[in-house]
């Protein structure tokens, strides 16, 4: 475990459901990050949460919907998902924005 | 507009062997560099992170290097074995549209061979 946990390891939905991404981190750091990756393409940046603030929206489709209730838990609410959604969600954490991110083991997700 | 390279990107060599893996950016003005590993389905795991004040930075047989004037850096990975076969991601902080981010590059595919 790296102190970054996501849950669940493994998710297939329909692309009527509506289902949650888990983050959570024990690292005391303030900044967390939500990332996608899909195969043969780099990770790509999604949202940035600063001390439980949205500081970045990096022009995500509405039906991903991001929520920090505090600095160590990051959520991401799915619904109406498109089956070119299917991708790993990264979740990392850092001390400060561009100090070293620490990533989660991630999310499979596949939408049928 | 940031752009992160790596060459090649796949690799394979035999157990033991010395290998250098490159990833090149497009803009020097970068804050830092990262390189992770991601085993396959899996999470990234930081393997090194070089500010963009230092040249180099080691942990155990990995070596980073870092050229900001030429847009490179190198992870060198001593003395192969199994166990390292993976994908190995570097990634630049910089910014982009205004705001500071990490971009990405593809990565190189590793497989060290018994």
């Amino acid at each position: 475990e790296t102190g970054v946990t996501q849950t669940p390891r493994h998710l297939v939905m329909g692309m009527t459901n509506k289902k949650s991404l888990k983050c959570e981190q024990h690292l005391g750091h303030n900044a967390m990050y939500w990332y996608k990756q899909s195969a043969k393409k780099p990770l790509e940046l999604m949202f940035v949460y600063n001390f439980k603030e949205q500081t970045e929206n990096n022009s995500v489709p509405s039906r991903f919907s991001p929520e920090c209730p505090n600095s160590s838990h990051l959520f991401l609410h799915l619904h109406t998902l498109q089956p070119e959604d299917s991708a790993l969600y990264l979740c990392a954490s850092s001390q400060g924005v561009g100090a070293g991110y620490t990533f989660g083991s991630g999310t499979r997700l596949t939408v049928v | 507009k940031q752009e992160v390279t790596q060459i090649p990107a796949a690799l394979s060599v035999p157990e033991g062997e010395n290998l250098v893996l490159n990833c090149s950016f497009t803009d020097s003005a970068i804050y830092n560099l990262q390189w992770f590993r991601q085993d396959p389905g899996k999470g990234l795991t930081s393997l090194l992170l070089i500010q963009s004040s230092q040249r180099e930075q080691t942990s155990g047989r990995l070596n980073a290097s870092l050229d900001k004037s030429s847009g490179r850096s190198t992870l060198y990975i001593a003395a192969s074995q199994p166990g390292d076969s993976a994908t190995y991601l570097c990634a630049v902080f910089s910014t982009t549209s205004g705001t500071y981010k990490y971009i990405f590059g593809t990565g190189t595919r590793l497989k060290v061979l018994a």
